[in-house]
C-alpha cells in the first residue's frame, strides 16, 4: 500500500533554533517527492520537488534531502523563525500511469517561540 | 503567490442547504482538482477534471459533485449539506498531470454544517 509518513507529528522550537522533518514513503513506482508549507487556514505552498536524480534541493532556509534506496526525505530549516510556524506537508508522486497522483502525509506541526 | 482563488473562505450553514464552493484560476492550467481536509489529516482527492466538460470522481466518495463548464472555474456543490460534510476544501490545479508538475492550491474553504 502506497504511504506517506512523517514525525515528528508537532515539534516546538526557539527563534533561532535549526530543525529536521522526516519523511518516510512506500511510494512505488516513485516519480517525485515535494514538501509544502501550509500555514493554519491556507492553502499549501510548494517548497521543493525532488525527482529521482536529485538528493538535496535547497529553497532560501529550507533544504530538502532525499534518498531515494531507503524511501526517506528531510526538510531542514535553518534559523528558524515566527513566520515558519506552520504545518510541512510531505508529499510523494507516483508514476504508476500517465496521469500520476499525489500521496499525502499528515504533516509537522512546526511552532517557532520568540 | 499562485493565482487560484477560492470563496467563500468560510462558511457556517444549517443541514439541508444547498451549497456552491467557488474555485478559479487564471493560469489557464487544464488540470484542476478539489481535496478534502480534516485537521491533522492528510488531504483526499475528491474530485478533477482535466479540461472543459472533463470530470471524475477521486479516492475519496463524496456526495459532492463538480462541474467544469470554462477552464478557469471548477465549482463544487453540495446539493444538501450535512454535519458530515463540516471540513477544509482545497482546489488546486496543475499545467500538466499532477504526478509531473507542480500543483497550485487556493486558500481553501472552511464549511461547518450546523
Amino acid at each position: 500500500k502506497n504511504q506517506v509518513e512523517q514525525s515528528p507529528q508537532s515539534l516546538i522550537i526557539l527563534e533561532g533554533k535549526n530543525c529536521t522533518l522526516q519523511c518516510n514513503y512506500t511510494v512505488s513506482p516513485f516519480s517525485n517527492l515535494r514538501w509544502y508549507k501550509q500555514d493554519t487556514g491556507r492553502g499549501p505552498v510548494s517548497l521543493t520537488i525532488m525527482t529521482f536524480s536529485e538528493n538535496t534541493k535547497s529553497n532560501g532556509r529550507y533544504t530538502a534531502t532525499l534518498d531515494a534506496d531507503t524511501k526517506q526525505s528531510s526538510l531542514h530549516i535553518t534559523a528558524s523563525q515566527l513566520s515558519d510556524s506552520a504545518s510541512y506537508i510531505c508529499v510523494v508522486s507516483d508514476r504508476g500511469s500517465t496521469l500520476g497522483r499525489l500521496y499525502f502525509g499528515r504533516g509537522t506541526q512546526l511552532t517557532v517561540w520568540p | 503567490e499562485a493565482d487560484i482563488y477560492q470563496t467563500p473562505r468560510y462558511l457556517v450553514i444549517g443541514t439541508g442547504k444547498k451549497i456552491t464552493l467557488e474555485c478559479s484560476q487564471t493560469m489557464g492550467h487544464d488540470k484542476m482538482y478539489w481535496y478534502q481536509q480534516d485537521p491533522g489529516m492528510e488531504l483526499h482527492l475528491i474530485h478533477y477534471s482535466y479540461g472543459v466538460n472533463s470530470t471524475e470522481k477521486g479516492d475519496l466518495s463524496s456526495e459532492s459533485t463538480v462541474s467544469r463548464i470554462r477552464t478557469e472555474h471548477f465549482p463544487l456543490t453540495l446539493e444538501s449539506a450535512r454535519p458530515s460534510h463540516t471540513s477544509q476544501y482545497l482546489c488546486a490545479s496543475s499545467e500538466h498531470f499532477v504526478g509531473q508538475s507542480e500543483a497550485f492550491f487556493g486558500q481553501g474553504t472552511r464549511l461547518t454544517v450546523v
